[in-house]
């Protein structure tokens, strides 16, 4: 079981939005930023998101990040056949298990686009 | 172009060693943090380890802690996960990647292709 809570899978037709939700605790996803990865099928994790809201360069402004308290969500509107992929949220946590000796990165279970 | 490049990966028996490699080019080695992440066949990303750019801070998963060791080597770019004391649930493909900074809580930039582990 993940640290991070995701929707299993979203869907949506080609030019819809979606948003992905991500919900954590005050030790990673409330006091840190969420950083949001696409992984697509046979492929390895890219970046996507950084610093919760931030599009690292070559990212298409079709995807946006946002985060407010504990909860966190990845946008993608003018949804394409090839946005189909896992999507990863990730943020550090001070305090791994409840053990602030403890800290680490945890991430959401994933959710799986699929475009209709 | 950055780029990683992990190596090591192989078949090996519950209780075995091995380590993984991985050789970075494109920028400054040293001036980031690098961890290791893995996902088991058909499922999700584990962060398993990371360390930071030149100042030796280290955090392990507590699912490896104690069994695997991870390093660096500043002069020759690369990363190292020294894993011993293998299980099978430790069969996964194992990404090392980029931190965005030398510190060790910043996001995961740039990632490698991957190195396959199984053990059984």
């Amino acid at each position: 079981q993940s640290v991070l809570t995701q929707p299993p899978s979203v869907s949506g037709t080609p030019g819809q939005r979606v948003t992905i939700s991500c919900f954590g605790t005050t030790s990673n996803t409330g006091s840190n930023h969420v950083s949001w990865y696409q992984q697509l099928p046979g492929a390895a994790p890219k970046l996507l998101i950084r610093r919760s809201d931030q599009r690292p360069s070559g990212v298409p402004d079709r995807f946006s990040g946002s985060k407010s308290g504990t909860s966190a969500s990845l946008a993608i509107s003018g949804l394409r056949s090839d946005d189909e992929a896992d999507y990863y949220c990730a943020a550090w946590d001070d305090s791994l298990n409840g053990d602030d000796s403890l800290s680490g990165w945890v991430f959401g279970g994933g959710t799986k686009l699929t475009v209709l | 172009e950055v780029q990683l490049l992990e190596s090591g990966g192989d078949l090996v028996e519950p209780g075995g060693s091995l380590r993984l490699s991985c050789a970075a080019s494109g920028f400054t080695f040293s001036n980031h943090a690098m961890s290791w992440v893995r996902q088991a066949p058909g499922k999700g990303l584990e962060w398993v380890a990371v360390i930071s750019g030149s100042t030796g801070v280290i955090r392990y998963a507590e699912s490896v802690k104690g069994r695997f060791t991870i390093s660096r080597d500043n002069y020759r770019g690369t990363l190292y996960l020294q894993m011993n004391s293998l299980r099978a649930e430790d069969t996964a493909v194992y990404f090392c990647s980029k931190e965005a900074a030398e510190v060790i809580y910043y996001e995961m930039d740039v990632w490698g292709q991957g190195t396959t582990v199984t053990v059984s």
